[in-house]
């Protein structure tokens, strides 16, 4: 069964740039929308953007050009890199498969990534 | 962007009982309106995808409804295990947007 685990730092200086990777075990990446969705302590969720398994990519526009996201088919990973973070981006944020337009059917657990000063 | 708005925010209840959560959607998302279970420290679950179908392995006491605007997500016979934040999602336009949520306590 298809399982994403997310990875980065947990910890990002205010006005740097926020890198996180998932990985995909148990299936391919192949054929399915990848995104990235998050959620501020006390907030709702909140989708950042897809990346499809061609590379085109869609974006939340909220996130004003901050965002970029990559594949690499040979490791079973995609990546969010986020740029010119604040405290507003401190939040816990999942990697989760999008099956069309049926939803987001796997998550991974979650990585919290803070913003400090 | 489309805004999907819950209610209630909050909504105690007890064991067997029957909740029912509505989503509104800002304009017509069709059927493409989605439901999760949220826990912490647990990844998000989807319930009910295009509105109205169980997802593979959710219990059959969860079931959804609705099309165009209004939406809603009833739980038959609440288990201890049903207490969590519950957020609708849709999926028809660009950027998809998820309602504020709903915390099911006792």
């Amino acid at each position: 069964q298809v399982q994403l685990q997310e990875s980065g730092p947990g910890v990002v200086r205010s006005s740097g740039t926020l890198s996180l990777t998932c990985t995909v075990s148990g299936g391919s990446i192949g054929g399915y929308y990848w995104n990235w969705v998050r959620q501020p302590p006390g907030k709702p969720l909140e989708w950042l953007g897809f990346i499809y398994k061609t590379g085109s990519t869609n974006y939340n526009p909220s996130l004003k050009g901050r965002v970029t996201m990559s594949l690499d088919t040979s490791k079973n990973q995609f990546s969010l890199t986020m740029r010119s973070v604040t405290g507003v981006d401190t939040a816990l944020y999942y990697c989760t498969r999008e099956v069309g337009d049926d939803g987001f059917d796997i998550w991974g657990q979650g990585t919290m990534v803070t913003v400090s000063s | 962007d489309v805004q999907m708005t819950q209610s209630p925010s909050f909504l105690s209840a007890s064991v067997g009982d029957r909740v029912t959560i509505t989503c509104r959607a800002s304009q017509t998302v069709e059927t493409y309106l989605n439901w999760y279970q949220v826990k912490p420290g647990k990844a998000p679950r989807l319930l009910i995808y295009a509105a109205s179908s169980l997802q593979s392995g959710v219990p059959s006491r969860f079931s959804g409804s609705g099309s165009g605007t209004y939406f809603t997500l009833t739980i038959n016979s609440l288990q201890p295990e049903d207490f969590a934040t519950y957020y609708c999602q849709q999926g028809f336009a660009s950027p998809r947007t998820f309602g504020q949520g709903t915390k099911v306590d006792i």
